[in-house]
């Protein structure tokens, strides 16, 4: 059972231009978490999708940012018009539909903006 | 609101000597805690996680942490520390919302000399 996959673990973008994020879940999972890692700190949630469905996007910025999970297909985070300050990790987590309080954890996208 | 502390930033210990990582957290309703541990340019791996059975929780790795709800703390340790230890370590909590939306702290980064 392959992990969560995210691609591509880096991304380098000018500003002003959008960076877009997957993030595959473990088979099995319709759930699915991004957080962000900005330098030297803790992981901050972002958004939480199930399939179709933003549950919970209260960390997520009110402008440039969003995230879906179709019914077909990784999740994407969108960052439109990308600025220096969204240089960051960008981590996605999944989980199962019920039961288990654990997110299994991807390998994380580096977005560097230039 | 719930939030996460960890008490020093950096740790540093010697090879086979006690890992102590402090984690205090704050939550109106029963938590679910969590340890996770970073590898540079990693993910995050799940070290262990205490969901309200046996308040002593033991992980991989040869950790483990207690869940001490008078002091709303969930302290990580290890009796002997390894080389191959030395990383970052999140504390994390959730609450028996229906989901699992991680509230990190800010992370200790270990550090093991010979």
């Amino acid at each position: 059972n392959a992990g969560v996959m995210q691609n591509p673990r880096h991304l380098v973008r000018r500003r002003g231009q959008e960076a877009r994020l997957r993030c595959s879940p473990m088979k099995g999972h319709s759930h699915v978490y991004w957080y962000r890692q900005l330098p030297e700190e803790g992981l901050k949630f972002m958004v939480y999708l199930q399939k179709e469905n933003i549950i919970d996007e209260s960390g997520m910025p009110k402008e440039r940012f969003s995230a879906e999970f179709p019914k077909e297909g990784p999740s994407i985070l969108r960052i439109q018009q990308v600025v220096r300050g969204d240089s960051a990790a960008y981590f996605c987590a999944s989980s199962p539909p019920t039961g288990e309080y654990e997110a299994f954890f991807g390998q994380g996208t580096r977005l560097t903006v230039v | 609101a719930q939030s996460v502390t960890q008490l020093g930033s950096h740790v540093s210990v010697s090879e086979g000597a006690l890992v102590l990582l402090r984690c205090n957290y704050s939550s109106s309703v029963p938590p679910y805690l969590f340890w996770y541990v970073q590898y540079p340019n990693q993910g995050l791996q799940l070290l262990l996680k205490y969901t309200s059975a046996a308040t002593l929780v033991k992980g991989i790795n040869g950790f483990e942490a207690e869940f001490k709800k008078s002091e709303t703390s969930f302290h990580l340790t290890k009796p002997s520390a390894h080389m191959s230890d030395a990383a970052e370590y999140f504390c994390a909590v959730s609450f028996s919302g229906g989901y699992n939306k991680l509230i990190f702290g800010a992370g200790t980064r270990l550090a093991v000399h010979p």
